[in-house]
Protein backbone atom coordinates (compact mmCIF):
# COMPACT_ATOMS: atom_id res chain seq x y z
CA UNK A 1 0.00 0.00 0.00
CA UNK A 2 0.94 3.83 -0.13
CA UNK A 3 3.16 4.85 2.57
CA UNK A 4 3.97 9.03 3.31
CA UNK A 5 6.36 10.30 4.83
CA UNK A 6 6.91 13.82 6.18
CA UNK A 7 9.25 16.34 7.77
CA UNK A 8 9.99 17.78 9.58
CA UNK A 9 7.92 16.51 12.43
CA UNK A 10 8.31 20.14 14.50
CA UNK A 11 9.26 23.41 12.84
CA UNK A 12 10.11 27.04 13.87
CA UNK A 13 10.26 29.65 12.74
CA UNK A 14 10.32 33.32 12.77
CA UNK A 15 7.46 35.79 11.48
CA UNK A 16 8.01 36.75 8.26
CA UNK A 17 9.99 34.17 7.29
CA UNK A 18 9.58 31.51 4.95
CA UNK A 19 8.49 27.52 6.21
CA UNK A 20 9.01 24.43 3.66
CA UNK A 21 7.36 21.28 4.65
CA UNK A 22 8.17 17.90 2.36
CA UNK A 23 6.51 14.78 2.02
CA UNK A 24 7.46 11.51 -0.15
CA UNK A 25 5.17 8.51 -1.44
CA UNK A 26 5.55 5.41 -1.65
CA UNK A 27 3.17 4.62 -4.83
CA UNK A 28 3.85 5.87 -8.31
CA UNK A 29 0.31 5.75 -9.00
CA UNK A 30 -0.87 8.26 -6.09
CA UNK A 31 -2.80 11.18 -8.10
CA UNK A 32 -3.56 13.82 -5.39
CA UNK A 33 -1.99 15.25 -3.08
CA UNK A 34 -4.23 17.81 -0.52
CA UNK A 35 -2.24 18.94 2.12
CA UNK A 36 -4.22 19.52 5.27
CA UNK A 37 -4.05 22.19 8.45
CA UNK A 38 -5.01 21.49 11.78
CA UNK A 39 -5.07 24.35 14.38
CA UNK A 40 -5.01 23.29 18.10
CA UNK A 41 -8.59 21.42 18.88
CA UNK A 42 -10.07 22.29 15.53
CA UNK A 43 -10.61 19.74 12.83
CA UNK A 44 -7.70 19.63 9.95
CA UNK A 45 -9.13 21.67 7.10
CA UNK A 46 -7.85 21.35 3.35
CA UNK A 47 -5.94 24.40 2.42
CA UNK A 48 -4.29 23.09 -0.90
CA UNK A 49 -4.36 20.28 -3.42
CA UNK A 50 -2.33 19.59 -6.27
CA UNK A 51 -2.95 17.05 -9.01
CA UNK A 52 -0.30 14.85 -10.70
CA UNK A 53 -1.26 16.69 -14.20
CA UNK A 54 0.53 20.10 -12.65
CA UNK A 55 3.81 20.63 -11.16
CA UNK A 56 2.88 23.93 -9.17
CA UNK A 57 0.19 25.35 -7.95
CA UNK A 58 -0.16 28.93 -5.33
CA UNK A 59 -2.75 30.52 -3.46
CA UNK A 60 -1.59 33.53 -1.74
CA UNK A 61 0.98 32.78 0.46
CA UNK A 62 0.86 29.32 0.76
CA UNK A 63 2.03 27.01 -2.32
CA UNK A 64 2.64 23.33 -3.60
CA UNK A 65 5.25 21.60 -5.60
CA UNK A 66 4.83 18.10 -7.26
CA UNK A 67 8.08 16.07 -8.49
CA UNK A 68 6.37 12.89 -10.07
CA UNK A 69 9.55 11.42 -10.86
CA UNK A 70 11.16 12.07 -7.33
CA UNK A 71 8.05 11.23 -5.82
CA UNK A 72 7.82 13.91 -3.32
CA UNK A 73 5.88 17.16 -2.69
CA UNK A 74 6.39 20.21 -0.51
CA UNK A 75 4.31 23.11 0.65
CA UNK A 76 5.67 26.28 1.61
CA UNK A 77 4.36 29.06 3.06
CA UNK A 78 6.05 32.71 2.61
CA UNK A 79 5.67 35.81 5.08
CA UNK A 80 4.47 33.27 7.96
CA UNK A 81 2.47 34.90 10.13
CA UNK A 82 1.37 33.84 14.15
CA UNK A 83 -1.84 32.54 12.75
CA UNK A 84 -0.09 30.10 10.69
CA UNK A 85 0.87 28.03 13.50
CA UNK A 86 -0.77 24.59 13.35
CA UNK A 87 -0.04 21.06 12.75
CA UNK A 88 -0.06 20.17 8.85
CA UNK A 89 -0.73 17.40 6.99
CA UNK A 90 0.67 16.05 3.92
CA UNK A 91 -1.65 13.22 2.06
CA UNK A 92 -1.92 10.95 -0.99
CA UNK A 93 -4.31 9.23 -3.01
CA UNK A 94 -4.60 7.29 -6.25
CA UNK A 95 -8.58 7.92 -6.76
CA UNK A 96 -7.59 11.67 -8.15
CA UNK A 97 -9.97 12.99 -5.35
CA UNK A 98 -10.10 13.17 -1.61
CA UNK A 99 -11.09 9.55 -0.72
CA UNK A 100 -8.87 7.05 0.44
CA UNK A 101 -6.26 9.35 1.62
CA UNK A 102 -2.93 8.31 3.01
CA UNK A 103 -0.97 10.76 5.64
CA UNK A 104 2.02 11.94 6.06
CA UNK A 105 2.67 12.22 9.85
CA UNK A 106 2.32 15.97 10.42
CA UNK A 107 4.36 18.89 10.71
CA UNK A 108 3.59 21.17 14.16
CA UNK A 109 4.41 24.17 12.55
CA UNK A 110 5.40 27.61 15.22
CA UNK A 111 5.37 31.13 14.18
CA UNK A 112 7.00 33.09 17.00
CA UNK A 113 5.95 36.86 16.75
CA UNK B 1 -20.83 25.49 3.87
CA UNK B 2 -20.08 21.97 4.09
CA UNK B 3 -20.96 20.26 7.79
CA UNK B 4 -19.34 17.31 9.10
CA UNK B 5 -20.80 16.81 12.87
CA UNK B 6 -20.08 14.25 15.17
CA UNK B 7 -22.10 13.43 18.06
CA UNK B 8 -19.22 13.85 20.92
CA UNK B 9 -15.97 16.34 21.42
CA UNK B 10 -15.01 13.71 24.61
CA UNK B 11 -15.90 10.22 25.43
CA UNK B 12 -14.52 8.14 28.47
CA UNK B 13 -14.93 4.49 28.41
CA UNK B 14 -14.36 1.19 30.60
CA UNK B 15 -12.76 -1.54 28.48
CA UNK B 16 -14.66 -3.96 27.65
CA UNK B 17 -18.12 -1.51 26.90
CA UNK B 18 -19.64 -1.46 23.37
CA UNK B 19 -18.60 1.88 21.91
CA UNK B 20 -20.67 3.98 19.45
CA UNK B 21 -19.41 7.05 17.75
CA UNK B 22 -21.67 8.79 15.35
CA UNK B 23 -21.13 11.11 12.40
CA UNK B 24 -23.37 12.89 10.57
CA UNK B 25 -23.00 15.13 7.29
CA UNK B 26 -25.39 17.59 5.59
CA UNK B 27 -24.59 17.70 1.94
CA UNK B 28 -25.67 14.76 0.42
CA UNK B 29 -21.60 12.91 0.13
CA UNK B 30 -21.57 9.66 -1.27
CA UNK B 31 -18.16 8.76 0.50
CA UNK B 32 -17.42 8.94 4.47
CA UNK B 33 -14.41 7.62 6.23
CA UNK B 34 -13.52 7.32 9.80
CA UNK B 35 -9.95 8.06 10.74
CA UNK B 36 -7.59 7.59 13.90
CA UNK B 37 -5.75 10.26 14.65
CA UNK B 38 -2.59 9.29 16.60
CA UNK B 39 0.73 11.46 17.39
CA UNK B 40 3.34 10.71 14.96
CA UNK B 41 1.68 8.81 13.03
CA UNK B 42 -0.91 10.94 11.43
CA UNK B 43 -4.42 10.25 10.51
CA UNK B 44 -4.52 6.34 9.76
CA UNK B 45 -8.08 4.94 8.03
CA UNK B 46 -10.26 2.52 9.72
CA UNK B 47 -13.25 2.16 7.55
CA UNK B 48 -15.02 3.70 4.53
CA UNK B 49 -18.45 3.68 2.79
CA UNK B 50 -18.73 4.30 -0.64
CA UNK B 51 -23.01 4.10 -0.44
CA UNK B 52 -25.66 3.39 1.76
CA UNK B 53 -24.75 0.07 3.42
CA UNK B 54 -21.45 -0.35 1.40
CA UNK B 55 -18.41 -0.32 3.65
CA UNK B 56 -14.73 -1.29 2.78
CA UNK B 57 -11.71 -1.78 5.21
CA UNK B 58 -9.17 0.88 5.53
CA UNK B 59 -5.71 0.15 6.82
CA UNK B 60 -6.58 -0.77 10.54
CA UNK B 61 -9.93 -2.03 11.32
CA UNK B 62 -9.22 -4.50 13.55
CA UNK B 63 -11.20 -3.94 16.81
CA UNK B 64 -13.72 -1.44 14.78
CA UNK B 65 -16.90 -2.19 12.82
CA UNK B 66 -19.44 0.64 10.89
CA UNK B 67 -22.49 0.91 9.82
CA UNK B 68 -24.20 2.53 7.29
CA UNK B 69 -27.88 3.03 7.03
CA UNK B 70 -28.52 5.95 5.50
CA UNK B 71 -26.55 8.04 3.88
CA UNK B 72 -26.06 11.35 5.87
CA UNK B 73 -24.77 8.73 8.62
CA UNK B 74 -22.07 7.04 9.64
CA UNK B 75 -21.68 5.19 12.77
CA UNK B 76 -18.46 3.73 14.18
CA UNK B 77 -18.89 0.96 16.71
CA UNK B 78 -16.07 -0.47 18.98
CA UNK B 79 -17.27 -3.76 19.91
CA UNK B 80 -15.44 -4.10 22.63
CA UNK B 81 -13.13 -1.36 24.23
CA UNK B 82 -9.49 -1.84 24.49
CA UNK B 83 -7.23 0.51 26.74
CA UNK B 84 -5.12 0.86 22.68
CA UNK B 85 -8.38 2.40 21.63
CA UNK B 86 -7.67 5.62 23.02
CA UNK B 87 -7.68 8.42 20.41
CA UNK B 88 -8.59 10.80 18.36
CA UNK B 89 -11.21 9.74 16.05
CA UNK B 90 -12.02 11.81 12.86
CA UNK B 91 -15.24 11.19 10.98
CA UNK B 92 -14.93 13.07 7.12
CA UNK B 93 -17.17 12.61 3.87
CA UNK B 94 -16.28 13.67 0.47
CA UNK B 95 -18.11 13.98 -2.66
CA UNK B 96 -17.15 11.07 -5.09
CA UNK B 97 -14.05 13.01 -7.23
CA UNK B 98 -14.23 15.36 -4.65
CA UNK B 99 -12.08 16.98 -1.51
CA UNK B 100 -12.75 15.58 1.97
CA UNK B 101 -14.62 17.40 4.69
CA UNK B 102 -13.73 16.33 8.63
CA UNK B 103 -15.41 16.47 11.39
CA UNK B 104 -14.33 18.27 14.65
CA UNK B 105 -13.51 14.88 15.88
CA UNK B 106 -14.17 12.57 18.94
CA UNK B 107 -11.43 12.47 22.11
CA UNK B 108 -12.26 9.03 23.02
CA UNK B 109 -10.39 7.42 26.37
CA UNK B 110 -10.21 3.65 27.59
CA UNK B 111 -9.78 3.25 31.25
Amino acid sequence: GENVEQHPSTLSVQEGDSAVIKCTYSDSASNYFPWYKQELGKRPQLIIDIRSNVGEKKDQRIAVTLNKTAKHFSLHITETQPEDSAVYFCAASKDNAGNMLTFGGGTRLMVKP
Amino acid sequence: DVKVTQSSRYLVKRTGEKVFLECVQDMDHENMFWYRQDPGLGLRLIYFSYDVKMKEKGDIPEGYSVSREKKERFSLILESASTNQTSMYLCASALRGGSAFFGQGTRLTVV
